[in-house]
């Protein structure tokens, strides 16, 4: 089945940009979303559909998908903005949802 | 605003039986296809299950299929997971989500915990 990499981690200072990265054959054929999770909470959505951002999802988050690879942009980082980021893609093959392993953001 | 209430996770033996709830209000339900989500304690998400609005198609996790069945009652708004031949592996943090193809809202989950 088809299979998403994250890296496990990444560190940014805060108002730096974060680019946090999600690979997969050929995935810029496929609409890549991208849940937020922090510590004890319920995960949520940021961005949809490569890179359109829910109702109150701020500027800040953006995101690209071609070739190989997506990547979610968190333009000025804050603290708040520590959390999980979990790529997610749909796969039509064989119809299953398919999450990458989480990458662990933490704002120095 | 979009709401998802999980119920019914509670801590059960391997072979056991658990069905979970999942009340959806503020959306047209009806029209909604639902997911279900889990997370194992300090692990990432893994899909479980998907239903579409009228009930008539079903999708399920390699993991999981021949023994958890999703279903739902539109005219409750409610969404089901039932849970056969419990193992230890399925312990986890049990989410619904409103959504197929991505889960655009998710609960606050319900725990379910297998052991002897």
């Amino acid at each position: 089945s088809y299979v998403v990499t994250q890296s496990p981690s990444l560190s940014v200072a805060p108002g730096q940009t974060a680019r946090i990265t999600c690979g997969g054959d050929n995935i810029g054929g496929k609409s890549v979303n991208w849940h937020q999770q922090k510590p004890g909470q319920a995960p949520l959505l940021v961005v949809y559909e490569d890179y359109e951002r829910p109702s109150g999802i701020p500027e800040r988050f953006s995101g690209t998908n071609s070739g190989n690879t997506a990547t979610l942009v968190i333009s000025r980082v804050e603290a708040g903005d520590e959390a999980a980021y979990y790529c997610q893609v749909w796969d039509s093959p064989t119809d299953h949802m398919i999450f990458g392993g989480g990458t662990k953001l933490t704002v120095l | 605003e979009v709401e998802l209430l999980e119920s019914g996770g509670r801590s059960v033996q391997p072979g056991g039986f658990l069905r979970l709830s999942c009340v959806g209000s503020g959306f047209t339900f009806r029209t909604s296809a639902m997911t279900w989500v889990r997370q194992a304690p300090g692990k990432g998400l893994e899909w479980v299950s998907g239903i579409i609005g009228s009930g008539s198609s079903k999708y399920y996790a390699d993991s999981v299929k021949g023994r958890f069945t999703i279903s739902r009652d539109n005219s409750n708004n409610t969404l089901y997971l039932e849970m056969n031949n419990l193992q230890v592996a399925d312990t986890a943090v049990y989410f619904c989500a409103k959504g197929r193809t991505v889960a655009g809202n998710w609960g606050q989950g319900t725990l379910v915990t297998v052991s002897s």
